[in-house]
This record gives structure tokens, sequence and C-alpha cells, in this order.
């Protein structure tokens, strides 16, 4: 069964700083990778989308690496802001059996004004 | 689109009553999920559907929780009689086939 990992579980930082979190998932047959943000009490918000067949996909300060073989993503945050304080979720979709989402538990991401 | 819809977002109710969740996916998706949400498992997924139909439910924890989708625009998850460790945000989502998942607001369940 697929198993993707999140460390760490919380990570503070000052403003301005870049930050890298990290995913890792067990099984490499994956169709794509997914990265989240999730509010305290909210719903989870789409960040980006990394289809197996891609190394990376950025979106203005967010940029997100795949390494499919060794089981690895990194979510790469430039120049942190408050606003960014939030919990990181990544998921993959596995090519086999169902069609759903493995999730990793998350880093709670403080950015310390 | 409004994105995925949820209702409501907020239900507290005794323990032994029907709860009755509710979700409108995006116009066009073909693939609805169900998830709930604790501290202490973190997301799971419930079951979900593919063209209105339930695919895999075999993380529906008991025969107390089920899910129907009536047509492609609508879908229920229903629990009854409802127990205090069903309490969880549960969440919907909806995406094309191993395409982007967006996500509900959530409906936070207390069972007191």
């Amino acid at each position: 069964k697929q198993e993707v990992t999140q460390i760490p579980a919380a990570l503070s930082v000052p403003e301005g700083e870049n930050l890298v979190l990290n995913c890792s998932f067990t099984d490499s047959a994956i169709y794509n990778l997914q990265w989240f943000r999730q509010d305290p009490g909210k719903g989870l918000t789409s960040l980006l989308l990394i289809q197996s067949s891609q190394r990376e996909q950025t979106s203005g300060r967010l940029n997100a690496s795949l390494d499919k073989s060794s089981g690895r993503s990194t979510l790469y945050i430039a120049a942190s802001q408050p606003g960014d304080s939030a919990t990181y979720l990544c998921a993959v979709h596995q090519q086999t059996g169902a069609n759903n989402l493995f999730f990793g538990t998350g880093t709670r991401l403080t950015v310390i004004p | 689109d409004a994105g995925v819809i949820q209702s409501p977002r907020h239900e507290v109710t005794e323990m032994g009553q029907e709860v009755t969740l509710r979700c409108k996916p995006i116009s066009g998706h073909d693939y609805l999920f169900w998830y709930r949400q604790t501290m202490m498992r973190g997301l799971e997924l419930l079951i979900y559907f593919n063209n209105n139909v339930p695919i895999d439910d075999s993380g529906m924890p008991e025969d107390r929780f089920s899910a129907k989708m009536p047509n492609a625009s609508f879908s229920t998850l229903k629990i009854q009689p409802s127990e205090p460790r069903d309490s969880a945000v549960y969440f919907c989502a909806s995406s094309l086939k191993n395409t982007e998942a967006f996500f509900g607001q959530g409906t936070r369940l207390t069972v007191v």
C-alpha cells in the first residue's frame, strides 16, 4: 500500500527566508503528485500538480520538484511571508488500484513576522 | 465555477441521530471523493464515485455509513446512527480522471 510521509511535521521560519518542505512516497508508480495548502478550519487549496513525466512545476513563489524514481518531492517557497503560514499536504495519485489520492500527514508551517 | 460546494458547514447532533452531508461537485468532473479528516488519522478516503457509480467503498468505516450519488451534480454521505467517534471534518472532492483534485470547504461534524 502506498505510504506518503512528510518531514518535518512542523516548521517555524522568520519572514523572508526561503524554505523547503519534503514529501516521500513508497510506490513510484504514480500518475501525478499534488501539493495542497490547508488553513486552520478550512478546506484544501490546490497549489501545484506535477505529472509523473515532469521534473518540476512553478507557480509564483512556489516551486515543486518531483523525483519519481526515488519517491521524493519537494515544495520550495521563496521569500516566505506570514500569509504562507498554513499546513501543507502532498498527495500522490497512484497508477494501480483505486483512482484516489494518498495523502501525507502534512507540514505545519509558521512564518514569523 | 463556484468550486466544490458542501453543506452544511457545521453540524452538531446528538448520538444516535441521522446525519446527512451534501456535496455538489464541479460541473463536468466525473470523479467524486468523500474524505474524513481527524487529528489522529489525517485524511482518509471513505468512498469514491466514477460517473455516479461507487467504485471503492473500502474506506467506509461501518455499515452506519452510506453514500449515494443520484446524479452527476449531487452526492450525499449519511451516518445512521451517529456516534461521538464520528466527529471529524468531512471533505468532498471532485476531479477528472488522474487530474487535479479540488476540495470543498468541508463539513465539521460534532456528535455529542
